[in-house]
């Protein structure tokens, strides 16, 4: 079992370059999240997703779209990095939005120069 | 606004030890969900144990389980008889009426051989 799958795990971009963090789920769950997380912090939800074609926004979404075409990916773009965006990308999944229990990606570690 | 605090940045203690790690939390909400998540060195977080609000019993799963006190709003980890692989970030997280998370900063807990 796959689980939830991020790529890639490590990422260096110069400021105001743009990329796509990768996101998928075999386990066919509806809902699907971004957090960031940043040292001395909580996760921070960026944008979720309750169902394919439905996307919204968390805490922190300023600087990045997401869109949801299908059950199993979720991919977050960055659309013109900013050093502030240096973090942790986790990409999570549940069955439902009810978050009984999130499964976790391995994490995109993201620093922008 | 919706809180979880970590008072205790970072714990060791030797093998087989017991040890507990501390939340505190803040809603209005009288129905809600309290998570411990474990994100070891790999970074991929792992839900530990959960505990619904309604139920005063508290939760345990395995060598974990929960202090709930629901009047004082305190939700701590006991990991008893602790091992080498329990090292790791240990999360705290409410989730909310809208069914989102809030994350405590986190602790760091290292087990001594």
């Amino acid at each position: 079992n796959a689980g939830v799958t991020q790529t890639p795990k490590f990422q260096v971009l110069k400021t105001g370059q743009s990329m796509t963090l990768q996101c998928a789920q075999d386990m066919n769950h509806e809902y699907m999240s971004w957090y960031r997380q940043d040292p001395g912090m909580g996760l921070r939800l960026i944008h979720y997703s309750v169902g394919a074609g439905i996307t919204d926004q968390g805490e922190v979404p300023n600087g990045y779209n997401v869109s949801r075409s299908t059950t199993e990916d979720f991919p977050l773009r960055l659309l013109s990095a900013a050093p502030s965006q240096t973090s942790v990308y986790f990409c999570a999944s549940s069955y439902s939005n009810r978050n009984e229990k999130l499964f976790f990606g391995s994490g995109t570690q993201l620093s922008v120069l | 606004a919706q809180t979880v605090t970590q008072s205790q940045p970072e714990m060791s203690v030797q093998e087989a030890e017991t040890v507990t790690l501390s939340c505190t939390y803040d809603t209005s909400e009288n129905n809600y969900y309290l998570f411990w998540y474990k994100q070891p060195p790999s970074r991929q977080m792992i839900l530990v144990i959960r505990q619904e609000a309604y139920k005063q019993q508290n939760a345990t799963e395995n060598r974990f389980s929960v202090n709930f006190q629901k009047a004082a709003k305190s939700f701590s980890l006991k990991i008893s008889d602790s091992q080498l692989g329990d090292t790791a970030m240990y999360f705290c997280a409410l989730m909310d009426s809208n069914y989102q998370l809030i994350w405590g900063a986190g602790t760091k807990l290292i087990i001594k051989p």
